[in-house]
């Protein structure tokens, strides 16, 4: 079982829509969570932290459950120019493991 | 401007060659790190650095060598011995180990 598991989607949804994700992982003692945003050719950009139950910036908002081992990221007024792959990034130990990503297409 | 570059953005290499890749940060980072990317697949971890001169294998350093001369400077060598090198390079860094890493452009490169 992969440590950080994501639905690699892809997620087609029309402007204005709200959209989640989720990322599970599978180590227990995983302290933080982040989600990277990158778009096609680039390099990820952090997003978001996720240190405690959840964050909140703008229209995006990441939630954490413990007792359920997973992570959300919800998108809300989804934009054109959201459109990306939305990477979940678990910190274990000393080390980031990252998730394969979730492909989202914005459409008009 | 305080970021991560790399160097060169695309990158060709005939089989049983040696190519280095440039990463140089000027965000004050203790950590860097590197990343192999395929497609579909997540980020794989090659080797990292959490101070100058010391430097750790990570989950697939095989076919790689790295050095950490400069606190700065974190360049990453594939070697004739990795065998399947095509890939986009992506080099990262953090302010310790443990914190949010971030990225540079990446290399691209492409064996022939």
């Amino acid at each position: 079982r992969k440590e950080v598991e994501q639905d690699p989607g892809p997620f087609n949804v029309p402007e204005g829509a709200t959209v989640a994700f989720n990322c599970t992982y599978s180590n227990s003692a995983s302290q933080s969570f982040f989600w990277y945003r990158q778009d096609c050719r680039k390099e990820p950009k952090l997003l978001m932290s996720v240190y405690s139950s959840g964050n909140e910036d703008g229209r995006f908002t990441a939630q954490l459950n413990r007792a359920s081992q997973y992570i959300s990221l919800l998108i809300r007024d989804s934009k054109l120019s959201d459109s990306a792959t939305y990477l979940c990034v678990g910190l274990q130990g000393n080390d980031m493991r990252f998730g394969a990503g979730t492909r989202l297409t914005v459409k008009p | 401007d305080g970021g991560i570059t790399q160097s060169p953005k695309y990158l060709f290499r005939k089989e049983g060659q040696n190519v280095t890749l440039s990463c140089e940060q000027n965000l004050n980072h203790d950590a860097m790190y590197w990343y192999r990317q395929d497609p579909g697949q997540g980020l794989r971890l090659i080797y990292y650095s959490q101070i100058v001169n010391d430097f750790q294998k990570g989950d697939i350093a095989e076919g790689y060598s790295v050095s950490r001369e400069k606190k700065e400077s974190f360049p990453l060598t594939v070697t004739s011995a990795q065998k399947n090198p095509t890939a986009f390079y992506l080099c990262a860094s953090s302010i310790r180990r443990q914190a949010e890493q971030f990225f540079g452009p990446g290399t691209r490169l492409t064996v022939l």
